[in-house]
């Protein structure tokens, strides 16, 4: 069964440097999501995009966070300049078309800021 | 916005007894609610979901109820399992297709 993959598994970072994190959505997948979940609290969302535009996105997605589709298989999430409070587990998300609500998870990348 | 409460937050049952965890909503225009099992470290994954036209829905050991009126619903696992225990999340989705989130329950099952 296809599954939504992610890349780093975990990624440690200093304070101000830029990071990248990277999935790959379900192939036949239209709609893709990011989420953060901070340690041992709910997860939360940061992002929806769809036909390469960002359609929805949270307060907690500010001017230093962007989304990326640069080829037809990877969706990336960027942070310009990573702070403390940034460090949490980040989930991508795909869905399949505009009748299907499930949404299907990637394993996370743990985002360690020092 | 949305707005998903739950409880409890933890949980704890013996083995073969079941568990109950209730989620609130307060967006009426809502009308699909997943619920989600993560175990430590991995991925939140689906395990049983409930549209608004429906008000249970069944599989194996789980089930789902939702009172829209009332705007809950809750989940409810029999003959529970040490296999069972991890956190549970509740979440609330309307047009925009976007789950709010329930700040989740931890179930312990002891053997």
């Amino acid at each position: 069964e296809p599954e939504v993959t992610q890349t780093p598994s975990h990624q440690v970072t200093q304070m101000g440097q830029e990071v990248i994190l990277r999935c790959v959505p379900i192939s036949n997948h239209l709609y893709f999501y990011w989420y953060r979940q901070i340690l041992g609290q709910k997860v939360e969302f940061l992002v929806s995009f769809y036909n390469n535009e960002i359609s929805e996105k949270s307060e907690i997605f500010d001017d230093q966070f962007s989304v990326e589709r640069p080829d037809g298989s990877n969706f990336t999430l960027k942070i310009r300049s990573t702070k403390l409070e940034d460090s949490a587990m980040y989930f991508c998300a795909s869905r399949k078309g505009p009748l299907s609500y499930e949404q299907y998870f990637g394993p996370g990348t743990r985002l360690t800021v020092t | 916005g949305e707005n998903v409460e739950q409880h409890p937050s933890t949980l704890s049952v013996q083995e073969g007894d079941s568990a109950v965890i209730k989620c609130t909503y307060s967006d009426s225009a809502s009308n699909y609610f997943p619920w989600y099992k993560q175990e430590l470290g991995k991925r939140p994954q689906l395990i049983i979901d409930i549209r608004s036209n429906v008000g249970e829905k069944k599989d194996q050991r789980i089930a789902v109820t939702l009172n829209k009126t009332a705007k809950h619903f809750s989940l409810h696992i029999t003959e529970t399992q040490p296999e069972d225990s991890a956190v549970y999340f509740c979440a609330a989705a309307g047009g925009s297709y976007i789950p709010t989130f329930g700040r989740g329950t931890s179930l312990i099952v002891h053997p």
